[in-house]
């Protein structure tokens, strides 16, 4: 199984709201990874967890909480988001350590922040 | 920032003509990898290139990077309309191994 899967495929919600993103994969990687990608930008880097331990948070707004219960997993709880939160959010899997591992991504999730 | 910058940002050829896209970074890397995104989903790898490399080929693709001019080129032979997405390099700083920086991006669009 090469696939990492991302629920849901779109979210709307108010800026009062709490919601979470999921994101799983089965590919026994140790690495998984949030990215934000607004329309025709690249993705920019979020949260990393390596060994289920967040390793890097490039200085993301705590209305962002990122959990990895287990090596499968990953969450993004969000509360009281903005409107220009509004974008893909994409998770990534790769093997953990070393420099040479490619990255596999779900197909993100869309949010918008009404 | 250590983000690549890319061009042409956007780029309109026929099917079966040859495309390359150029990206340029900033900081030295351990290596420079190449990702296809279609509109609006995730994103697929395509290849990666090791710093002490220069060339490399998979399929239709060759890719080249050039540590001096801290720059790389992605060469997509015979393309066919299924090419048609946005292309991103992406680089790792020598400290941080899993960080990758994208750069900014080229739209690729193959007509029949």
């Amino acid at each position: 199984d090469t696939e990492v899967t991302q629920t849901p495929k779109h979210l709307v919600m108010g800026m009062t709201n709490k919601k979470s993103l999921k994101c799983e994969q089965h590919m026994g990687h140790r690495a998984m990874y949030w990215y934000k990608q607004k329309a025709k930008k690249p993705p920019e880097l979020m949260f990393v967890y390596s060994y289920e331990k967040l390793s890097i948070n490039e200085s993301v707004p705590s209305r962002f909480s990122p959990e990895c219960p287990n090596s499968s997993l990953l969450n993004l709880h969000l509360h009281a988001l903005q409107p220009e939160d509004s974008a893909l959010y994409l998770c990534a899997s790769s093997q953990a350590g070393g420099s040479y591992n490619e990255q596999f991504f779900g197909p993100g999730t869309r949010l918008t922040v009404l | 920032s250590q983000q690549g910058e890319e061009d042409p940002q956007a780029l309109s050829i026929q099917e079966g003509e040859n495309a390359t896209m150029n990206c340029s970074y900033k900081t030295s890397i351990n290596n420079l990898q190449w990702y296809r995104q279609n509109s609006g989903r995730g994103l697929v790898h395509l290849i990666l290139i090791r710093s002490n490399e220069r060339e490399k080929h998979s399929g239709r693709l060759r890719v080249t990077l050039d540590t001096s001019k801290k720059s790389s080129s992605l060469l997509i032979t015979a393309s066919r309309a299924a090419d048609t997405a946005s292309y991103f390099c992406a680089t790792d700083a020598l400290t941080g191994f899993q960080k990758l920086v994208f750069g900014t991006g080229t739209r690729l669009l193959v007509s029949p």
